[in-house]
């Protein structure tokens, strides 16, 4: 699976957005983004996925740049409950389409919001 | 909202044990994972289970693992023969669809294994 780079941490306030970066430029055409997150103590949680398009959800924004090669997920107004690790990782496409695919988490950006 | 469920949220167990980790999936999902996450390091595949079988797994998952679905609602890991290393949060996780098209895996809230 191709790489993805992202900070080890990043600070937002509360109510504030927050834009989290992830550069992956070995990306492949059929490559998808995702983006979870992991609260404390809890299994990763679904974000937000995309392959080319800008996508919004009631989450978040992912911000795709035009040559793919890196992507922002943006929170509009941080709150107290988005601190968690945020993990933007790469996915290619099954060969089988029914066949599950493996998410392969990498270390994630450690975000801390301060009241 | 529905929620993958999995027991028990913590065992503790001696080395060369076996050890079943059970997962209540989302009712109507057809695909099913299992991930580990020892202490302080990153989440890592295991497993994915489909129509009954699994459709592909990490090098994590050797002959001491096994995954089972055995009445259509509980999806099971099996570890035969527990080591030290074992020792980690085991999470379950389903989805609809495969991950490509929907993006979205469920997770539970995790089994944290200890061997001692």
């Amino acid at each position: 699976d191709a790489k993805t780079t992202q900070p080890n941490s990043m600070e937002s306030n509360e109510e504030e957005p927050v834009h989290l970066p992830c550069n992956h430029s070995t990306i492949s055409g059929t490559d998808y983004i995702h983006w979870y997150r992991q609260l404390p103590s809890q299994g990763p949680e679904y974000v937000i996925h995309g392959l080319t398009s800008n996508v919004n959800n009631r989450m978040a924004s992912l911000a795709i740049a035009e040559d793919r090669k890196s992507s922002t997920l943006i929170l509009h107004r941080a709150t107290l409950r988005d601190a968690a690790v945020y993990y933007c990782i790469l996915n290619r496409p099954h060969l089988v389409e029914t066949s599950g695919s493996r998410l392969t988490f990498g270390e994630g950006t450690q975000l801390t919001v301060n009241p | 909202e529905p929620e993958v469920t999995q027991t028990p949220s913590h065992q503790v167990t001696q080395m060369g044990q076996e050890v079943i980790l059970r997962c209540v999936p989302i009712s109507n999902h057809l695909y099913f994972y299992w991930y580990r996450q020892i202490l302080g390091q990153k989440v890592e595949f295991l497993v994915s289970f489909y129509n009954n079988e699994i459709s592909e797994k990490s090098e994590i998952f050797d002959d001491q693992f096994s995954v089972e679905r055995p009445d259509g609602s509980n999806f099971t890991l099996k570890i035969r023969s527990t080591k030290l290393e074992d020792s980690a949060m085991y999470f379950c996780a389903s989805s609809e669809a495969p991950v490509r098209r929907t993006g979205e895996l469920f997770f539970g809230e995790g089994s944290r294994l200890t061997v001692l």
